[in-house]
């Protein structure tokens, strides 16, 4: 089947625009996670919704990221006034769970992620 | 959460064993060890996951210490798609995020 898709692949923008990140998650799967990444880094969380509500924000930087995840599937990632310093891979992860959320054993499914380029 | 301990880089010739050490001495009883790995410019993938007991699938094996202060994920034959960073991430209850470290960088030699 499907898996955890992106768009776009890429993204350039200039300082101080505003962007949108959109993830695809895997149909049915409750919960969702956005992850950013830099050069020689591994992934740093940013946020986990389950369902439509957002239950874990505490990795997004500062108010300049919002997530949102209205109808409980697809879920954008917005930031406003960019700077070059949030150029990085945005990853969008999706996994299954109960309505409690997910179990410790719960695969993540990853998506390709967006490179953002911010000059 | 668990702080984790990896070394930045490992060699493996091709159709040999490899064997991945994590070091996690603060992980709690409760905690699961789940492994990823992540090719060139692609997204992370599951590859394992433990609690107490050694694990086996299609694509690795883990072996936990009795301690649980460690882990090994085992490459029976190495092949160049193997060549990856190797994540190991203890997962806690209560908050279900990945707390990735920097991992293992894999390089497989023909």
């Amino acid at each position: 089947g499907a898996g955890v898709s992106q768009t776009p692949s890429n993204k350039v923008t200039e300082k101080g625009k505003y962007v949108e990140l959109r993830c695809d998650p895997i149909s049915g799967h409750t919960a969702l996670y956005w992850y950013r990444q830099s050069l020689g880094q591994g992934p740093e969380f940013l946020i986990y919704f389950q369902g439509t509500g957002a239950a874990d924000d505490s990795g997004l930087p500062n108010d300049r990221f919002f997530a949102v995840r209205p109808e409980g599937s697809v879920s954008t990632l917005k930031i406003q006034r960019t700077e070059r310093g949030d150029s990085a891979v945005y990853l969008c992860a999706s996994s299954p769970s109960l309505a409690g959320g997910p179990r410790l054993w719960d695969e993540q499914f990853f998506g390709p992620g967006t490179r953002l380029t911010v000059l | 959460d668990a702080k984790t301990t990896q070394p930045n880089s490992m060699e493996s010739n091709e159709e040999e064993p490899v064997h991945l050490p994590c070091n996690h001495s603060t992980i709690s009883g409760t905690d699961y060890i789940h492994w990823y790995r992540q090719l060139p410019s692609q997204g992370p993938e599951y590859v394992i996951h433990g609690l107490t007991s050694n694990v086996n699938n299609r694509m690795a094996s883990l072996a936990i210490a009795e301690d649980r202060k460690s882990s090994t994920l085992i490459l029976h034959r190495a092949t160049l798609r193997d060549a990856a960073v190797y994540y190991c991430i203890p997962l806690s209850s209560g908050t279900y995020k990945y707390i990735f470290g920097t991992g293992t960088r894999l390089k497989v030699l023909a």
